[in-house]
């Protein structure tokens, strides 16, 4: 069945640094992927929709300069959080539809990545 | 933006219990989503369904269109199901969704 794969799974780093992480779809084309956000006992919250060959779509209160989102190609795309800080430090999460532009097309889910910020 | 409420936030029972976790949901949908997250964060996609039923071998859901409500059915329990469940609707920005905050189930042996 289709996978997307996310990496790292965890990440620590110093504030000031900043991190890359992966979502690669495995065997399905996605021009679209989605990046969310979850914090503990808190629920996923979509943070930028990434389109291929496009800039990015943020949602309200994300700062694209924070959060700068790559989709060079079909199967990839990449969030760097830059200059990251001990609140950047949460549960970061990808998604993709096997079908683009399907509201009612399977979804599927990156591992998602758990970066701490020291 | 539709407002996603789930019941119970948080569930124990008893291996081998009937389970029902619900779901209510504000603005009409094409399909709504239940995934479910493990205690490691991995999310896996359990069933998106428009109308009626769906099931997959100890899983049950159901959604009611007209009462914007829709149920999660977990048969003869076993603490492998033991994970957070999360029902999803579309919004959210382009073609993303918007999250219940998930019911907590723990299930003891």
């Amino acid at each position: 069945g289709a996978v997307v794969s996310q990496h790292p799974s965890w990440v620590i780093c110093k504030s000031g640094t900043s991190v890359k992480i992966e979502c690669r779809s495995l065997d399905f084309q996605a021009t679209t992927m989605f990046w969310y956000r979850q914090f503990p006992k808190q629920s996923l919250m979509l943070m930028a929709t990434s389109n291929e060959g496009s800039k990015a779509t943020y949602e309200q209160g994300i700062e694209k300069d924070k959060f700068l989102i790559n989709h060079a190609s079909l199967t990839l795309s990449t969030l760097t959080v830059t200059s990251a800080h001990p609140e950047d430090s949460s549960f970061y999460i990808c998604s993709a539809r096997e079908e683009q532009g399907a509201a009612n097309s399977p979804l599927h889910f990156g591992n998602g990545t758990r970066l701490t910020v020291t | 933006k539709n407002e996603v409420e789930q019941s119970p936030q948080n569930l124990t029972a008893q291996e081998g219990e009937f389970i029902t976790i619900n779901c209510s949901y504000s603005v009409g949908i094409s399909a709504l989503h239940w995934l479910q997250q493990h205690p490691g964060g991995g999310i896996v996609s359990l069933f998106m369904l428009s109308s009626g039923k769906k099931k997959h071998g100890r899983l049950i859901a159901t959604i009611n269109i007209q009462e914007k409500h829709s149920s999660l059915h977990i048969t003869a329990s076993h603490p492998r199901d033991s994970a957070v469940y999360i029902c999803a609707v579309p919004g959210g920005g382009a073609d993303g969704l918007t999250f219940g905050k998930g019911t907590h189930l723990i299930i003891q042996p």
